[in-house]
């Protein structure tokens, strides 16, 4: 079945830029939804943004300054990259699949966190 | 954005019993409501989509109802593995937006 995993580096300092790998296997990316969520320790779920066969993306407007996402469709995986980023930016950061632009996550990443720190 | 509000934010439970969530939209969302069950550290699963219609391999026990601005999950009898967090998610409009959670715990 389709598996989903989220790689990165587990730390990054203050300003700099968060970038995230999310690669699939048992099944192809294209013609898929792919949305970056992301959790703070302790707290709730955000939705960050998601990208459709590579040229269709659509970002949450309280990062969309800070956010990109990508796919490499040879290597199957997608990407997330969030610039300047503070100590607010710390959480799990989860990859999902969806089938349509309404955000019914049906597949997820385990997960993997993300700590801002100097 | 959609503002969605669950209740309660914690409820203790014993195996067996009936318990029931509810998440309110901020404006009307018709039908498109999904629930997620979150257990620690580990990634949400979806229970729920469309605010009745039930994922694969999600168990009887769960159901969905509501329309509009006011949803339900509701679990008939609580098993052991149920004891976790739930969230509900409205999928109507961009940006995509959660409840805050309810937490199931050991009564």
């Amino acid at each position: 079945q389709v598996q989903l995993q989220e790689s990165g580096p587990g730390l990054v300092k203050p300003s700099e830029t968060l970038s995230l790998t999310c690669t699939v296997s048992g099944g192809s990316i294209n013609n898929y939804y792919w949305s970056w969520i992301r959790q703070p320790p302790g707290k709730g779920l955000e939705w960050i943004g998601h990208i459709y066969n590579s040229g269709s993306t659509n970002y949450n407007p309280s990062l969309k300054s800070r956010v990109s996402i990508s796919e490499d469709t040879s290597r199957n995986r997608l990407s997330l990259r969030l610039s300047s980023v503070t100590a607010a930016d710390t959480a799990v950061y989860y990859c999902a699949r969806h089938s349509s632009p309404m955000t019914t996550l049906t597949i997820w990443g385990q997960g993997t966190l993300v700590t801002v720190s100097s | 954005d959609i503002q969605m509000t669950q209740s309660p934010s914690s409820l203790s439970a014993s195996i067996g019993d009936r318990v029931t969530i509810t998440c309110r939209a901020s404006q009307s969302i018709d039908y498109y409501l999904n629930w997620y069950q979150q257990k620690p550290g580990k990634a949400p699963k979806l229970l729920i989509f469309a605010a009745s219609s039930f994922h694969s391999g999600v168990p009887s026990r769960f159901s969905g109802s509501g329309s509009g601005t006011d949803f339900t999950l509701t679990i008939t009898s609580l098993q052991p593995e149920d004891f976790a967090t739930y969230y509900c998610q409205q999928s109507y409009s961009s940006p995509p937006t959660f409840g805050g959670g309810t937490k199931v715990e050991v009564k």
